[in-house]
């Protein structure tokens, strides 16, 4: 089945502690990207990559890392996460302008 | 300025209603358009793609594009209480795909039975 996955989809952690979430895709898309989502503010974007080894800041990127080391995945890093970047987060993929896939979604909280 | 401005809603219509939900962009360079619907906690999913300019139909759901007017809609026809979702409308410049894909924030509908 193609899909996007993400893993954890819920996390409660502390401000300073490092974290991950990963992102995979089976479709071989070489686009891919990381959004955040908050009540009022829809979905913004964080970081993006067009193909392995090829990342660009979105709309958001202050405070978090990626890395597109293999074309189906797409890490996202919190060094030190802090409060306000408690949120929804959304990976997704796609290929040229076409349909866009999102992974389920984490919801992280950083207390 | 922003993008993709749409309409914050909610938007309610009676169930068998037409719902119609509206977005403008504001960048000439934009070439593709999609619809997304996202029920409230879940991730967005497509409804519906349009390149040219006019209508594409789909089942219960038409796009409508105007790209003189920066103007893109949806109609959803015979409106259900399951379609009570958020719509997000999303637009991207370059029909090779190497540029972001750029969302409004949502037009909410509320479909009452």
């Amino acid at each position: 089945e193609a899909q996007v996955t993400q893993n954890p989809r819920y996390l409660i952690t502390v401000t300073g502690k490092k974290l991950t979430v990963t992102c995979s895709q089976n479709m071989n898309h070489e686009y891919m990207s990381w959004y955040r989502q908050d009540p009022g503010l829809g979905l913004r974007q964080i970081y993006y990559s067009m193909n392995v080894e090829v990342t660009d800041k979105g709309d958001v990127p202050e405070g978090y890392k990626v890395s597109r080391k293999e074309k189906r995945n797409f890490p996202l890093i919190l060094e030190s996460p802090s409060p306000n970047q408690t949120s929804l987060y959304f990976c997704a993929s796609r290929v040229g302008a076409g349909e866009q896939f999102f992974g389920p979604g984490t919801r992280l909280t950083v207390l | 300025q922003k993008e993709v401005e749409q309409n914050s809603g909610p938007l309610s219509v009676p169930e068998g209603a037409i719902a119609s939900l509206n977005c403008t962009y504001s960048d000439r360079g934009s070439q593709s358009f999609f619809w997304y619907r996202q029920y409230s906690g879940k991730s967005p999913e497509l409804i519906m793609f349009i390149y040219s300019n006019g209508d594409k139909e789909d089942g219960r759901f038409t796009a409508q594009l105007n790209k003189a007017s920066q103007y893109v809609s949806l109609l959803i026809r015979d409106s259900q209480p399951s379609d009570s979702a958020t719509y997000l409308c999303a637009a991207v410049k370059s029909r090779s795909g190497n540029t972001p894909l750029v969302f409004g924030k949502g037009t909410r509908l509320s479909v009452i039975a």
